[in-house]
């Protein structure tokens, strides 16, 4: 199937630092959806973008919806020790009903 | 919150023993889904159900079956629990197959160690 290939794995950074994580797949996508999983929770929806070249924001959170369909990022700017978390990209191929999901990118905020 | 509940949500089993999961959601979405988390994997769908009796296989089904009896109730169930089967189990719902407004809504997940 299509896989996700999602980076870094893990992140560790000061409070007050901006942060950049992708994802990327050999097929293209038509939908790239971004989550948070807190400790002992299950992941809860962050942004969803529909359309190549899609710049969203939730707050301090960005990200983009690759202009050739096989990539996103999400930007967190100004990091606070809330933000800890695993963060899950997700995608559903063109064609194809299925939500495949990246391995996720662990982050630690330092205070 | 979605109204979404998993049950148990710790679990330790032996070795052999059969499991069962049950997800259940007061939301009347149709689709269900049922996830396995792993470090280094994500997470991996094991089935999902579109709707009452109707269920499908996901990338990682082989010892696992489900049912879906009702709207509100999805069971996962490990016939004959091996070491392999240890993870965290996540439920997830979707009106839409897959919802592209919400994506899908996850339960808090059940961690299930088999001994």
């Amino acid at each position: 199937g299509q896989q996700l290939n999602q980076s870094p794995q893990s992140m560790f950074i000061q409070e007050g630092e901006d942060v950049s994580m992708n994802c990327t797949s050999s097929s293209i996508f038509n939908t790239w959806l971004w989550y948070k999983q807190d400790p002992g929770e299950g992941p809860v929806l962050l942004i969803a973008l529909y359309k190549a070249g899609e710049l969203t924001s939730n707050g301090r959170l960005t990200a983009q919806f690759g202009i050739t369909r096989k990539d996103s990022f999400l930007n967190i700017s100004a990091s606070i020790p809330s933000d800890v978390g695993i963060y899950f990209c997700a995608g559903q191929p063109l064609y194809n009903n299925d939500m495949r999901f990246g391995a996720g990118t662990r982050l630690t905020v330092k205070p | 919150d979605a109204g979404i509940t998993q049950s148990p949500r710790h679990k330790v089993t032996e070795t052999g023993t059969p499991v069962t999961l049950r997800c259940h959601q007061t939301e009347n979405h149709r689709y269900m889904y049922w996830y396995r988390q792993d470090p280094g994997h994500g997470l991996r769908l094991i089935h999902y159900s579109y709707g009452v009796k109707d269920t499908d296989k996901g990338e990682v089904s082989d010892g696992y079956s489900v049912s879906r009896s009702k709207t509100e109730d999805f069971l996962l169930t490990l016939e004959s629990a091996t070491s392999s089967q240890t993870s965290v189990y996540f439920c997830a719902i979707s009106e839409v197959q897959p919802s592209p407004v919400y994506g899908y809504t996850f339960g808090s997940g059940t961690r299930l160690t088999v001994v």
